[in-house]
């Protein structure tokens, strides 16, 4: 069965240092691979993809995301984390068995930034 | 652009009673998709449609209907509403494989 996994219920970051969310993927095929962020009583934004190309994706406000495929990870990234970062973030994966082009979502993961 | 439209924003229900939760996008997206997101959970699927005309059950169908009318509605019928359905709704559409668009969600209670 094809699946995504936010191994993270929360994470804990200082304000300035650098953030990492994980995530990794059980898909048939080479996946396709999603980042949203749910900002408090907000609908789900984009943060960037993965489809193909090179292992470092770059996205919206200042995220990327590294895919590993060996590792089967699609971890998410940022240098220097900011206070306004603090939000729900979800990883996801296209599901290669449905013609619908349907996203498999992970639990997700909060991140809270301090100052 | 208006991307994609909820509506209403907030509700609540009596048990037993129905309404439906307007979804509408100006993208021209084929493909259609209903989400619940419960308390401190991710999202389940409830409908899909990949067009006008076609729809199909996701992981958690029941208690819900959808029509697919125009490429741009695909509205959500909640009948006999129960307890079990108070969540945040989400709507979203797409083009293909290039990922989703979301709605700003429905918040409703069922009391």
């Amino acid at each position: 069965a094809q699946s995504v996994a936010q191994p993270e219920d929360q994470v804990n970051v200082a304000e300035g240092n650098p953030l990492t969310v994980k995530c990794t993927y059980s898909v048939s095929g080479n996946p396709y691979l999603f980042w949203y962020v749910q900002y408090p009583n907000r609908g789900l934004q984009f943060l960037l993809k993965y489809i193909t190309g090179d292992n470092l994706v770059k996205g919206s406000y200042g995220f990327e995301a590294e895919f590993n495929k060996s590792q089967t990870s699609f971890h998410l990234k940022k240098p220097s984390a900011l206070v306004s970062d603090s939000a729900l973030y979800f990883c996801a994966v296209r599901d290669m068995e449905s013609s619908a082009s349907k996203i498999i979502f992970g639990s997700g993961t909060r991140l809270s930034i301090r100052p | 652009n208006a991307g994609v439209t909820q509506t209403p924003k907030f509700r609540i229900l009596k048990i037993g009673q129905s309404m439906t939760l307007q979804c509408t996008q100006d993208m021209n997206h084929n493909y259609m998709y209903w989400y619940r997101q419960d308390p401190g959970m991710g999202l389940k699927l409830i409908y899909y449609s990949v067009g006008a005309g076609i729809t199909d059950k996701g992981e958690v169908p029941n208690g819900y209907n959808v029509s697919r009318s125009t490429t741009e509605d695909f509205p959500l019928r909640l009948e006999l509403a129960a307890p079990s359905q108070t969540s945040v709704y989400f709507c979203a559409s797409s083009p293909g494989d290039l990922g989703y668009t979301f709605g700003s969600g429905t918040r409703l209670t069922v009391v």
